[in-house]
């Protein structure tokens, strides 16, 4: 079985600063790890993923994340948060019996 | 040219009525989901139809009913409607190949309400 733990609930950064949302998985194999973003009243769309290529993988909008397998961890950044980047982020694992585990999710606010 | 789409968006509804979801993928895909996601908006699995075939089925109340007509589309029926049920519900799909790891894609949600 897997699942994944999103360590803050809450990220509230000002626009231009970095944004960092952390993630840890648990697997018992190697696992193919995905954030998803849903901005308000909409679907979820994937930012990047990780298959066991690169550990550092880039996504869309500017978001980046890498796969530590030392620390479990798969954390997402941005260098420089836009306002548009306000919405809700899903650290997601999947398993080989095709189910993906989501994370509680991180609501990440942007102050102007 | 909609990858995953849902109908209807919203559906209001009292206590006790049978209600349909209808979605569709236009990718190609092989295998289909349902997801829901309460209002602290946790997302679990309900239903996996791949090839038609059911391949998940969660731990969900006999009153939801999936039905996969064809590769393309698979519809969620949901019978004698409780309280319990508002949600929003998600569509997805993806090709399946070795390891099932593929990235599934997401339909933009029916935003359930029953009063």
């Amino acid at each position: 079985a897997q699942s994944v733990t999103q360590l803050d609930s809450h990220v509230s950064v000002s626009e231009g600063t970095p944004v960092l949302l952390r993630c840890n998985y648990s697997s018992s194999y190697s696992p193919s790890l995905f954030w998803y973003v849903q901005h308000p009243n909409k679907g979820l769309q994937l930012l990047l993923k990780y298959t066991s290529a690169a550990t550092l993988v880039k996504g869309i909008n500017g978001f980046e994340a890498e796969f530590k397998k030392s620390e479990t961890s798969f954390h997402l950044t941005k260098p420089s948060a836009h306002m548009s980047d306000a919405a809700e982020y899903f650290c997601v694992v999947s398993g080989v019996d095709y189910k993906l585990s989501f994370g509680a999710g991180t609501t990440v606010t942007v102050r102007a | 040219d909609t990858a995953v789409s849902q109908t209807p968006k919203y559906l209001v509804t009292q206590m006790g009525n049978d209600k349909s979801i209808k979605c569709e993928q236009n990718l190609g895909h092989d295998t289909m989901y349902w997801y829901k996601q309460d209002s602290k908006k946790f997302l679990k699995i309900m239903f996996s139809y791949n090839n038609k075939e059911l391949i998940i089925n969660e731990t969900v109340p006999n009153r939801f009913s999936p039905k996969s007509p064809d590769k393309a589309h698979l519809n969620l029926h949901i019978n004698s409607l409780e309280l319990g049920d508002s949600a929003v519900y998600f569509c997805a799909s993806s090709q399946v190949g070795t390891g099932g790891r593929e990235t599934q894609y997401f339909g933009p949600g029916t935003r359930l309400l029953v009063l």
